[in-house]
C-alpha cells in the first residue's frame, strides 16, 4: 500500500525551514528519502532503518517513528538547490518476494530567492 | 564510472505495436527494478529481480514483460496489451539485494504513444 505523504507541494523562501511527512499503514522496515529534479531520475538522500533513528545529510535530516510507521524530512535553512519533488519510499517487514520499495505521491518543494 | 544507461531516452510509438526499452547496469548490482512515473504522481513498480533467471511482478505488471538473462540487464516489453503506455520509466538497481544502499537509477525513458 502506498505511503501518504504531505503536504503536496510547499513553496519557501531561501533560508527558510520545511519539513515533510511520510506515513504508512503498514509496519516498515526502512523509509527512504529521493529527491527528483525536472525531467531527471529521483537521487537518494538517506533510509531510516530503526525506530526513531535520526539521519543528517548537510541540512537535511529525517526521523523514523517505528511505532507510529511514520518519518519525517526536515529541510533547515533552504538553499535554491533544494527545490525538486522529494519522495519517501517505503520497505515492509515482511516481504516474501524480495525487498522492493513503494513511494509516495511526492512533495514539490520549491524555494525563491 | 558506474551506473545505469536506459535507452533510448525518448521514443514514439504507434498503437497496437510492442516496444522494448533497454536498462542496462555495470555497478554488479544483483536487483534491478522498473517504475513507470506519470505527470504529477509518484512511482509505481512494474516488475523486479533479484536474481538472474527470476522476476517477479510488481503492483502494475499488466500490459508489460521483461526478463533477466544476464545480471546486466533488465530490458522491459511495453506490449500492445498495455491501454495508456504514455509515461516516463525509470530502471533501478540495488546492491546484494538488500536497500540499506538504497535505489540507483537510470536516466529514464519517455515513452509517447502517437
Amino acid at each position: 500500500q502506498q505511503p501518504v505523504q504531505s503536504p503536496q507541494a510547499v513553496i519557501l523562501r531561501e533560508g527558510e525551514d520545511a519539513v515533510i511527512n511520510c506515513s504508512s499503514s503498514k509496519a516498515l522496515y526502512s523509509v527512504h528519502w529521493y529527491r527528483q529534479k525536472h525531467g531527471e531520475a529521483p537521487v537518494f538522500l538517506m533510509i531510516l532503518l530503526k525506530g526513531g533513528e535520526q539521519k543528517g545529510h548537510e541540512k537535511i535530516s529525517a526521523s523514523f517513528n517505528e511505532k507510529k510507521q511514520q518519518s519525517s524530512l526536515y529541510l533547515t535553512a533552504s538553499q535554491l538547490s533544494y527545490s525538486g519533488t522529494y519522495f519517501c519510499g517505503t520497505e515492509l517487514v515482511r516481504e516474501t518476494s524480495g525487498s522492493r520499495l513503494t513511494f509516495g505521491e511526492g512533495t514539490q518543494l520549491t524555494v525563491n530567492p | 564510472d558506474g551506473g545505469i544507461t536506459q535507452s533510448p531516452k525518448y521514443l514514439f510509438r504507434k498503437e497496437g505495436q510492442n516496444v522494448t526499452l533497454s536498462c542496462e547496469q555495470n555497478l554488479n548490482h544483483d536487483a534491478m527494478y522498473w517504475y513507470r512515473q506519470d505527470p504529477g504522481q509518484g512511482l509505481r513498480l512494474i516488475y523486479y529481480s533479484q536474481i538472474v533467471n527470476d522476476f517477479q511482478k510488481g503492483d502494475i505488471a499488466e500490459g508489460y514483460s521483461v526478463s533477466r538473462e544476464k545480471k546486466e540487464s533488465f530490458p522491459l516489453t511495453v506490449t500492445s496489451a498495455q491501454k495508456n503506455p504514455t509515461a516516463f520509466y525509470l530502471c533501478a538497481s540495488s546492491r546484494e539485494g538488500s536497500l540499506r544502499y538504497g535505489y540507483t537509477f537510470g536516466s529514464g525513458t519517455r515513452l509517447t504513444v502517437v
